[in-house]
């Protein structure tokens, strides 16, 4: 089956200017998380979705950042204004179950910004 | 808050040679707790889980144990392989369905 696809792979803008985001999570996956993953780090939730709506979004800095998964496939997430701190990978990952019945998640290859 | 974290942030050994990485958890209530392999440039990928009401779990080349007692989780990984080095991030998850909550990590560097 195909993975959870991202876009754009890489991409640099300059403090205060905008970006956005892609994910296409695996098919039928109804529950796709956004995590950033700032270098050294391991990731950290920023919103988690099931269908179109949002499960868990309290660690989401929504004076800067918005997510949306409107039709309960594919989600973009918008920074804007973007802030030097901002400069990390975005990750997006839908959930499968695990052999244990775990919370196993799926990640793309994620999206790396840099803030300049 | 509560999280996950590891005990070391690099571990080096060998080509063959046994690796074993340690990770310390806080939150008792976690029901799962999921290792991750996450490579250069690439995202997360699963390795293997457990249960809180298992010890043990084997998989191929890689066993998980778990001691909830003094709340440790390891990994240990048979024959290392080039090929495993890579940052290993533990995770832990409720039942309830909630995000996982990752650790810092370990830098796993195989030398041949």
């Amino acid at each position: 089956e195909a993975g959870v696809a991202q876009s754009p792979r890489y991409k640099i803008i300059e403090k205060r200017q905008s970006v956005a985001f892609w994910c296409n999570p695996i098919s039928g996956h109804a529950t796709l998380y956004w995590y950033q993953q700032i270098l050294g780090q391991g990731p950290k939730l920023l919103i988690q979705f099931q269908n179109n709506g949002v499960v868990d979004d309290s660690q989401l800095p929504k004076d800067r950042f918005s997510a949306e998964r409107l039709k309960g496939v594919d989600s973009t997430l918008k920074i804007q204004p973007a802030k030097l701190e901002d400069s990390a990978v975005y990750l997006c990952a839908s959930r499968v179950a695990g052999s244990s019945g775990a919370n196993v998640l799926t990640f793309g290859a994620g999206s790396r910004l840099t803030v300049l | 808050g509560e999280s996950v974290g590891l005990h070391l942030p690099t571990l080096s050994v060998q080509e063959g040679d046994n690796s074993i990485i340690n990770c310390a958890y806080s939150n008792s209530a976690s029901d799962y707790f999921i290792w991750y392999k996450q490579e250069s440039g690439k995202g997360p990928q699963f390795i293997i889980d457990i249960r809180s009401n298992m010890d043990k779990r084997q998989g191929q080349r890689v066993t998980v144990l778990l001691n909830k007692t003094v709340k440790h989780l390891s990994l240990q990984i048979a024959a290392t392989q080039p090929g495993d080095s890579a940052v290993y991030f533990c995770a832990e998850s409720n039942q309830a369905g909630t995000a996982l909550i990752f650790g810092k990590g370990t830098t796993l560097s195989v030398s041949s």
